[in-house]
């Protein structure tokens, strides 16, 4: 079983729907969570992380963690053709704080 | 402008050359990182280090080694040892929270 686990898509959203991207984890005691977009040949942006049970908004972008279920997601509202992008989740490691687990990552494609 | 800048951008090597990929930091982190990336793969750890003079090995150390002798500093070596170098290697630098910010990225091929 791998440790961050994502559908590696592509998934397919209409222009100005909602995209929602799931991640699940295998370590319980894992403390934080994070969403990273990298878009084609660059590196990857940090664009949320999230510490608590519950919902955590910035502008169009929803993440949402579950610890009960080891599950964490990432809504993205009004959806535009720039954010066309593989996104990463990415998992501290219980044992080691400093450490981050990453998936492999969903591909999302914004279809005008 | 405080940022992470890796170099070179692309790099190619030749069959038992060692080559070395600079990552410099002006965010006055403390803990820096390397990754390796795969075509349609996450990233996985290589070495990482949380202070200068020290660093630990990741998950896949074998082929390569680091020196972190300047906080801002954190230069990866791909030796020859390393079977299989062609990837895009990414480094990452921490502040005080858990969260990591990562260079442009440097993109090594195998002649």
């Amino acid at each position: 079983q791998k440790e961050v686990e994502q559908n590696s898509g592509p998934l397919s959203v209409p222009e100005g729907a909602i995209a929602s991207l799931n991640c699940t984890y295998s370590d319980r005691g894992s403390q934080s969570f994070f969403w990273y977009r990298q878009y084609s040949g660059k590196s990857p942006e940090l664009i949320m992380f999230i510490y608590s049970n519950g919902d955590k908004e910035d502008g169009r972008f929803t993440a949402q963690l579950n610890k009960a279920s080891q599950y964490v997601s990432l809504l993205i509202r009004d959806s535009q053709p720039s954010d066309s992008a593989t996104y990463l989740c990415a998992v501290t490691r219980y044992s080691s704080a400093s450490k981050i687990i990453f998936g492999s990552g969903t591909r999302l494609s914004i279809r005008p | 402008d405080g940022g992470i800048t890796q170099s070179p951008k692309y790099l190619f090597r030749k069959e038992g050359q060692n080559v070395t990929l600079s990552c410099e930091q002006n965010l006055n982190h403390d803990a820096m990182y390397w990754y390796r990336q795969d075509p349609g793969q996450g990233l996985r750890l290589i070495y990482y280090s949380q202070i200068v003079n020290d660093f630990q090995k990741g998950d896949i150390a074998e082929g390569y080694s680091v020196s972190r002798e300047k906080k801002e500093s954190f230069p990866l070596t791909v030796t020859s040892a390393q079977k299989n170098p062609t990837a895009f290697y990414l480094c990452a630098s921490r502040g005080g929270g858990d969260e990591q910010f990562f260079g442009p990225g440097t993109r090594l091929t195998v002649l």
